[in-house]
């Protein structure tokens, strides 16, 4: 079993639509979650990262954690073409816990459409 | 914000010869940047963890005398893919954490636009 798991999709929505991108985990030793956009032949940029299970806000951005159900989703509001990406989610041990490695899903491609 | 700069970001070699990867930090300094390799529609999987003036740190099944990693200063490692093979093609990715990091140990990266290598 991977110890994250996403759905590659793609994901197609209309323009203005919400997106909900999904991950599951395995590792209980996970601190903290990522969420990163990556364009085709890019490297990925961070849009988010969360702590503790709730919500967090930012933007268009909504990221969701659910530690009991290992559960963490990030979502979109108002979806545009430029949205169109790879999402990838990550999670991540604190240096202080003795490791410094995110580990990736597999990223979920995006299409928004006109 | 934070830039990594990655270089080159395309290059095709022929069969058994070796190709050098430079990641660089713009704008600050990283006494740690890690190298990921990245299939189609695959995730980032992580190569080896670049320490600045020690040995790199490999990940399981990576050769380390394969995938060359030097640290030589704050601001740059470097990736030589040694002997390459076509089964190298692939796309390689740096990342680096920033010294100042984050007060609350999240390792918060920033990514390097990648290298596409194609081996002939």
């Amino acid at each position: 079993q991977k110890e994250v798991e996403q759905d590659p999709g793609p994901l197609s929505v209309p323009e203005g639509a919400i997106v909900s991108l999904n991950c599951t985990y395995s590792n209980s030793a996970f601190q903290y979650f990522m969420w990163y956009r990556q364009y085709s032949r890019k490297g990925p940029e961070l849009l988010m990262y969360t702590y503790s299970s709730g919500n967090k806000e930012d933007g268009r951005f909504t990221a969701q954690v659910d530690k009991s159900s290992k559960y963490i989703s990030l979502f979109i509001r108002d979806s545009q073409p430029s949205d169109s990406a790879t999402y990838l989610c990550a999670g991540g041990i604190g240096l202080t816990g003795g490791g410094n490695k995110l580990t990736f899903g597999t990223g979920t491609q995006l299409k928004v459409e006109l | 914000g934070a830039v990594v700069s990655q270089h080159p970001s395309r290059v095709i070699c022929k069969s058994g010869t070796s190709v050098k990867i430079e990641c660089r930090s713009l704008d600050f300094q990283a006494t740690t940047m890690f190298w990921y390799r990245q299939f189609p529609k695959q995730s980032l999987m992580l190569m080896a963890t670049s320490n600045e003036g020690s040995k790199a740190t490999y990940e399981q099944g990576v050769e380390k005398d394969k995938f060359l990693i030097n640290h030589a200063s704050l601001t740059l490692s470097t990736l030589t893919v040694t002997s390459a093979h076509p089964e190298d093609s692939s796309f390689y990715i740096c990342s680096a954490r920033d010294v100042a990091g984050s007060s609350s140990g999240a390792n918060v990266l920033t990514f390097g636009a990648g290298s596409r290598l194609t081996v002939l």
